[in-house]
């Protein structure tokens, strides 16, 4: 079955303490996205990477790492993670980055 | 800014058709359009895309009307796994590497 798989799903942590979400898909894309989700003010790209060691940017990307070294997995890093960096993550693999398919979501809180 | 607009919500009875109207008066002529839903959290899901022509898939059908300027994504028959919040996109950020979601339109379905 195609799919997008995120883990955590949840995940609870203190400030400061770096944390990886991990997302693999097995549909060979070879782009793949992180987006942020929060209330009032949609999904935001954090990240995204057009193949395997391209990564760049999105429109919010402070304080977050990303990493391309397979084509199937695109892990997401908070190195030192903030209260306002809590929110509902997702991670996305598309063919042409018109059709995304999208992973189930991890939500993260930082106390 | 999001170049769309949909209604905030809509109600639709189990078994009917849902018609989901969405106004893109300001598409560009190779822009397409798309919509995904959201169920509750869950990743966004694609649902279906279209340039010009009509398009219908196993999940929807969706209509474009002859100026482009605005669609409407039709669930022929509508069930209660069916209430989500509907995105209609067509624009993507600055550097062209996400759609937009916008606030979509939020459809219930019920018995």
């Amino acid at each position: 079955e195609a799919q997008v798989t995120q883990n955590p799903r949840y995940l609870i942590t203190v400030t400061g303490k770096k944390l990886t979400v991990t997302c693999s898909q097995n549909m060979n894309h070879e782009y793949m996205s992180w987006y942020r989700q929060d209330p009032g003010l949609g999904l935001r790209q954090i990240y995204y990477s057009m193949n395997v060691e391209v990564t760049d940017k999105g429109d919010v990307p402070e304080g977050y790492k990303v990493s391309r070294k397979e084509k199937r997995n695109f892990p997401l890093i908070l190195e030192s993670p903030s209260p306002n960096q809590t929110s509902l993550y997702f991670c996305a693999s598309s063919p042409d980055r018109g059709i995304q398919y999208f992973g189930a979501g991890t939500r993260l809180s930082v106390l | 800014d999001a170049k769309t607009t949909q209604p905030p919500s809509m109600d639709c009875a189990e078994g009917r058709a849902a018609n989901l109207p969405c106004n893109h008066s300001t598409i560009s002529g190779n822009e397409y359009v798309y919509w995904y839903r959201q169920i509750h959290s869950q990743g966004p899901q694609y649902i279906i895309h279209g340039l010009k022509n009509n398009e219908t898939n196993e999940m929807a059908s969706l209509i474009i009307t002859e100026d482009r300027k605005s669609s409407t994504l039709i669930l022929p028959h509508a069930t209660l796994r069916d209430t989500a919040v509907y995105y209609c996109i067509v624009n993507r950020n600055q550097a062209g590497t996400a759609l937009i979601f916008g606030k979509g339109t939020t459809l219930s379905v019920s018995s």
